[in-house]
């Protein structure tokens, strides 16, 4: 199995900042790399598609990059809307593994 | 618009059943459809997959022999049986629509989920 993970595992930022997840692949899995964002009491919703394809209605702060076995989430100014715990997910083979997670907080 | 709804969630005790449904509408149910879960607390796993015709089906190591994955193509419905479940199945259980798009296949929509509690 593919193991994903994610770091770090949570941070604390202030509205305006600019953040940045990471993700690595145990293996190989070219471009098939999602990133999805949950809040509370909610299903995950989709940012990233293909590692650096904005979902439709995804702010334009978002972006993905890298490909291979490693990976990046960018926001590149932190609003009050997402604060939330995001994931990277690959879908390259069976089992579709998710990371850890990372919780993002209010400095 | 899409609508992904669980149900048949609960209370059981370890090494009992349960079934769960999850009623599609507002798109063709002919896409690869999830079950993916996610226990109090942690992080989402990834539970099984099946084809539109059922097959193909993958299950997650930690399932693979215990849960079976189906879906009934007349009725939009996609199911998942857990048998002999155990304390650590807790979780809220979610299905989930994969979209295949240029560059990727991902989850474009997940139902509301529906817990499962394993005690004794």
């Amino acid at each position: 199995d593919i193991q994903m993970t994610q770091s770090p595992s949570s941070l604390s930022a202030s509205i305006g900042d600019r953040v940045t997840i990471t993700c690595r692949a145990s293996q190989y899995i070219s471009s098939y790399l999602n990133w999805y964002q949950q809040k509370a009491g909610r299903p995950p919703k989709v940012l990233i598609y293909g590692a650096s394809r904005l979902q439709s209605g995804v702010p334009s702060g978002f972006s993905g990059s890298g490909s291979g076995t490693d990976f990046t989430l960018t926001i590149s100014s932190l609003q009050a809307e997402d604060f939330a715990v995001y994931y990277c997910q690959q879908t390259y083979s069976y089992p579709w593994t998710f990371g850890q997670g990372t919780k993002v907080e209010v400095k | 618009q899409v609508q992904l709804v669980e149900s048949g969630g609960g209370v059981v005790q370890p090494g009992r059943s349960l079934s769960l449904s999850c009623e599609a509408s507002g798109f063709r149910f002919s896409t690869y459809m999830h079950w993916v879960r996610q226990s109090p607390g942690k992080g989402l796993e990834w539970v099984a997959v099946t084809s539109y015709d059922g097959s193909d089906k993958y299950y997650a190591d930690s399932v693979k022999g215990r849960f079976t994955i189906s879906r009934d193509k007349s009725k939009d419905k996609l199911h998942l049986q857990l048998n002999s479940l155990r304390v650590e199945d807790t979780g809220i259980y979610y299905c989930a629509r994969v979209s295949i798009a240029t560059g990727g296949r991902f989850f474009d929509y997940w139902g509301q989920g529906i817990l499962v509690t394993v005690s004794a």
